[in-house]
């Protein structure tokens, strides 16, 4: 199946700072990524959807202005955590899929962030 | 709105016995199902899928699932359960183009 790496793995950052995340489709193009969150022990919730070329979506809740995503070539899109703070901490994973239907969304490693 | 319900936070078997994890959705056409696992710390590992056609599908390691239309239902089922299961089950639901709603989880424990 396709692949799609996330990097880095963990992140330890100090409050204030930004933090970047890549996520790579290392196989194939992918015009649409997806990031998502995921608290501990909850589930994981789709944080905006990032298309190649153009502006994301951000669901409902989330602040565009502090999660900056950048999706500027058809096999990487990034999340930037902006002035992060303890409670952005959390499990942050990216997805992304073949182009068309009946098709199932590949994702990263994920990226555990701890903001100290 | 599309969502997924998974009533058991919690699951605790026997290694060797069968295992059935339930998952109820709510879509308005016909859904894409899909069955995730994940282990501690680690990304999601897709068990298996359902778009169209035979509803029971099989997946990876010995696992299968029932898409059941009348029942909204698409559980997830092992016959016989294995230590190396032990990890946290996600349902999830979409209409493709791979955007995907989860469902909260199943937290699967094996005891010897």
């Amino acid at each position: 199946g396709a692949v799609v790496s996330q990097h880095p793995s963990w992140v330890i950052c100090k409050s204030g700072t930004s933090v970047k995340i890549e996520c790579r489709s290392l196989d194939f193009q992918a015009t649409t990524m997806f990031w998502y969150r995921q608290f501990p022990k909850q589930s994981l919730m789709l944080m905006a959807t990032s298309n190649e070329g153009s502006k994301a979506t951000y669901e409902q809740g989330v602040e565009k202005d502090k999660f900056l995503i950048n999706h500027a070539s058809l096999t990487l899109s990034t999340l930037t955590v902006t002035s992060a703070h303890p409670e952005d901490s959390s499990f942050y994973i990216c997805s992304a899929g073949l182009t068309g239907t009946h098709t199932e969304a590949f994702f990263g490693q994920g990226t555990r962030l701890t903001v100290v | 709105a599309q969502s997924v319900t998974q009533p058991d936070i919690h699951i605790t078997v026997s290694e060797g016995a069968s295992l059935e994890l339930r998952c109820n959705y709510s879509y308005g056409a016909t859904p894409y199902l899909f069955w995730y696992v994940q282990s501690p710390g680690q990304g999601l590992q897709l068990l298996l899928k359902y778009f169209s056609g035979d509803t029971l599908v099989q997946g990876i390691k010995g696992f299968e699932a029932e898409f059941k239309r009348s029942q909204s239902s698409f559980n997830l089922r092992k016959p016989s359960v294995h230590w190396s299961d032990a990890a946290e089950y996600f349902c999830a639901v979409g209409g493709g183009y791979q955007k995907v709603t989860f469902g909260t989880g199943t937290k699967l424990q094996v005891i010897p």
